[in-house]
């Protein structure tokens, strides 16, 4: 058990359709990432936000958002879904900004039909 | 443009055989590098990492994993596979920036004979 939760542990929802996910970093992390991981992607950086601060972004859609919250926690906005968003979605957490260890959560699997 | 390369799809060994998992990354200066297994429905789990200092970096699980600069590989090793071993390793890099974002290989599924 890293430390770092995730809620819900399934989705499945409807092309359009629009869904948040939830992610607990360990405590004392300030700073949270999340990554997709698809089939023909692998693994790919969506966006990091540290103590509340968005601080990078990457291969991250205009449909999606998020944000840290002031109790550290965050959430992943996916908007307008299409089918090709299927995929897990993982958190990540460290203790600060610079990377030094990630660890991981047990991700969001989300299934649009 | 930057890349880790995971040459492996996929490997088979038995159990009790040794394992060396390959990684290759393009980018200019040395950066930090991290392996991570991925076990069948569950999050990604930290193996090794290497910052600075020794180029043989012990991990958990007796995995351990050496840095050649010249080669720039950061290949694991494992001397004796046990079947609870099979999953996916994943290889990544972290520029050394202050991004602190991850850049993943795109994995190599390890297969245990009994």
């Amino acid at each position: 058990d890293s430390g770092v939760t995730q809620t819900p542990k399934h989705l499945i929802t409807a092309t359009g359709q629009r869904v948040t996910l939830r992610c607990s970093p360990r405590s004392g992390d300030l700073s949270v990432y999340w990554y997709q991981q698809s089939l023909d992607q692998g693994l790919q950086f969506l966006i990091q936000y540290y103590n509340g601060e968005e601080r990078a972004k990457g291969n991250i859609l205009e449909r999606f958002s998020a944000q840290q919250f002031p109790d550290l926690h965050s959430e992943l906005n996916l908007s307008s879904l299409e089918l090709g968003d299927s995929a897990l979605y993982f958190c990540a957490s460290s203790v600060d900004v610079r990377v030094n260890e990630q660890f991981f959560g047990p991700g969001t699997r989300l299934t649009v039909l | 443009a930057q890349s880790v390369t995971q040459p492996d799809i996929h490997i088979t060994v038995s159990e009790g055989a040794s394992l060396e998992l390959r990684c290759n990354y393009s980018y200019g200066a040395t950066p930090y590098l991290f392996w991570y297994v991925q076990s069948p429905g569950q999050g990604l789990q930290l193996l090794l990492k290497y910052f600075s200092g020794d180029t043989l970096v012990q991990g958990i699980k007796g995995f351990e994993a050496e840095f050649k600069r010249s080669q720039s590989s950061f290949n694991l090793r494992k001397p004796s596979v046990h079947w609870s071993d099979a999953a996916e390793y994943f290889c990544a890099v972290d520029r050394g920036s202050t991004l602190g974002r991850l850049y993943f290989g795109r994995g190599t599924q390890l297969t245990v004979w009994p």
